[in-house]
């Protein structure tokens, strides 16, 4: 089965400051990747996702991530953070290429706490 | 639009009460549902898919249940609660083959005591 880590629980910026939070996992197959975020008192959302191709994809509010398959790594990063991304962030992964009933079974990190101080 | 109703928002029972959480999505049919669970200093963990009525699905053993008794209707179940069922239950849906983007209701705090 896949698993998550995800390496900082807490990370407090000021902002400006540039943001790299960090995703491992661990699956012996091609996978799909994902970031979800959760603004204050709002669900969680789709903040971005890789399935094929490009490594390197962007999401929405300039935020973007890496794939690096040989470290199983898709940590999220965004140049100049802003006090509105003050949110807790979870990396999540599914086998690729599941069909029916497999889909949306993600597996989920557990979880980063982001501050953003103004 | 779609929405995703999940209710209510926190919740505190004794170990050994009965639970019923609801989920209901609107605007869309014959969804994918979900219910995940995140437990304190840990990652969300699906309980239980469905990919339509009555079709229930367990991805782990536990004190839990599901049941989807109409298409848009998931509901989360146990008969007698244990502390270790203290944690935040999220609901989502997604469409049918398109399960790679999730939506998420805003979930329910449950503390057993």
């Amino acid at each position: 089965a896949q698993s998550v880590s995800q390496h900082n629980h807490h990370v407090i910026l000021s902002e400006a400051a540039s943001l790299e939070l960090g995703c491992n996992y661990s699956y012996g197959g091609t996978v799909n990747l994902f970031w979800y975020v959760q603004y204050p008192g709002q669900h969680l959302q789709l903040l971005l996702k890789y399935f094929s191709g490009d490594p390197l994809v962007k999401g929405i509010k300039g935020f973007e991530a890496e794939f690096i398959k040989s470290k199983f790594s898709f940590n999220l990063r965004k140049p100049s953070v802003q006090w509105s991304d003050t949110a807790e962030y979870f990396c999540a992964v599914k086998p690729a290429n599941a069909g029916g009933t497999s889909y949306g079974k993600l597996t989920f990190g557990q979880g980063t706490i982001l501050t953003v101080h103004p | 639009s779609q929405t995703i109703h999940q209710w209510p928002a926190t919740l505190v029972q004794p170990v050994g009460s009965p639970l019923s959480l609801e989920c209901t999505v609107e605007g869309t049919s014959n969804p994918n549902l979900y219910w995940y669970r995140q437990a304190a200093g840990r990652g969300l963990q699906l309980l239980f898919y469905s990919v339509g009525i009555g079709q229930i699905s367990s991805e782990v053993p536990q004190n839990l249940s599901a049941s989807r008794p109409q298409d848009r209707q998931f509901i989360l179940s146990s008969k007698k609660l244990l502390l270790s069922d203290s944690g935040f239950y999220l609901c989502a849906w997604s469409l049918q083959g398109r399960g790679e983007k999730l939506f998420f209701g805003s979930g329910t705090q449950l503390s057993v005591l």
